[in-house]
């Protein structure tokens, strides 16, 4: 149990544009969902915290306008990027944590590989 | 502040063992949690050590002190597939993860 989707798992799109990734919970219920962008050799930097049915919390210095997040039950939030431009180009990550928490342990979508031309 | 310190990349030989060490400072605590992350993929669970002292996994054993903010991860055996990253995160006090930069490990033949 406790799969996370993540789609797509590579888009290519023109500077200018918008996109959007859908993260899902497949067999549990996620209280919190996680938005991680990590570019090539660095580690994890965590952009935004969403609760279902509330706004996310965005991590000092990502821009809220920018990435717009929606979580809108329990099993889906979405990370749209907006007006993409090269330097948005990366490795975006989800990960969810379960309703029902023993450990909080957090678990990863397989990632969306983001290209921005 | 917060942080977590770990090595930044470590070489070890085919069958022989391998500590990962990491140091954290942290807003409360709330945990310690290992991942292990190949190229171009998520992060995949590893271990979770909430009390101190070791927790064995098959090849893999965790441990924590948290008196002196310090785990380490222990693979033995060690096979070829075990070359990737390996992430050390802390959670705080508001259950936020906290990440290391990670330890990238070579498996030499």
């Amino acid at each position: 149990g406790a799969v996370v989707s993540q789609h797509p798992s590579w888009v290519i799109c023109k500077s200018g544009t918008s996109v959007k990734i859908e993260c899902r919970s497949l067999d549990f219920q996620a209280t919190t969902m996680f938005w991680y962008r990590q570019f090539p050799k660095q580690s994890l930097m965590l952009m935004a915290t969403s609760n279902e049915g509330s706004k996310a919390t965005y991590e000092q210095g990502v821009e809220k306008d920018k990435f717009l997040i929606n979580h809108a039950s329990l099993t889906l939030s979405t990370l749209t990027v907006t007006s993409a431009h090269p330097e948005d180009s990366s490795f975006y990550i989800c990960s969810a944590r379960r309703l029902a928490g023993d450990s909080y342990e957090q678990y990863f979508g397989p990632g969306t590989r983001l290209t921005v031309t | 502040g917060q942080n977590i310190d770990q090595p930044t990349e470590m070489t070890a030989t085919e069958g022989a063992i391998v500590q990962i060490n990491c140091t954290y400072q942290t807003s409360g605590f709330n945990g310690l949690f290992w991942y292990q992350q190949h190229a171009g993929e998520a992060p995949t669970f590893l271990s979770y050590n909430v009390l101190d002292g070791l927790e064995e996994k098959g090849r893999f054993s965790s441990f924590l002190s948290r008196s002196k903010g310090y785990s380490y991860l222990l693979l033995k055996e060690l096979q070829m597939k075990d070359s990737a990253s390996y992430l050390c995160a802390a959670m705080d006090s508001n259950y936020q993860l906290i990440w290391g930069a990670g330890t990238k490990l070579i498996i030499k033949p």
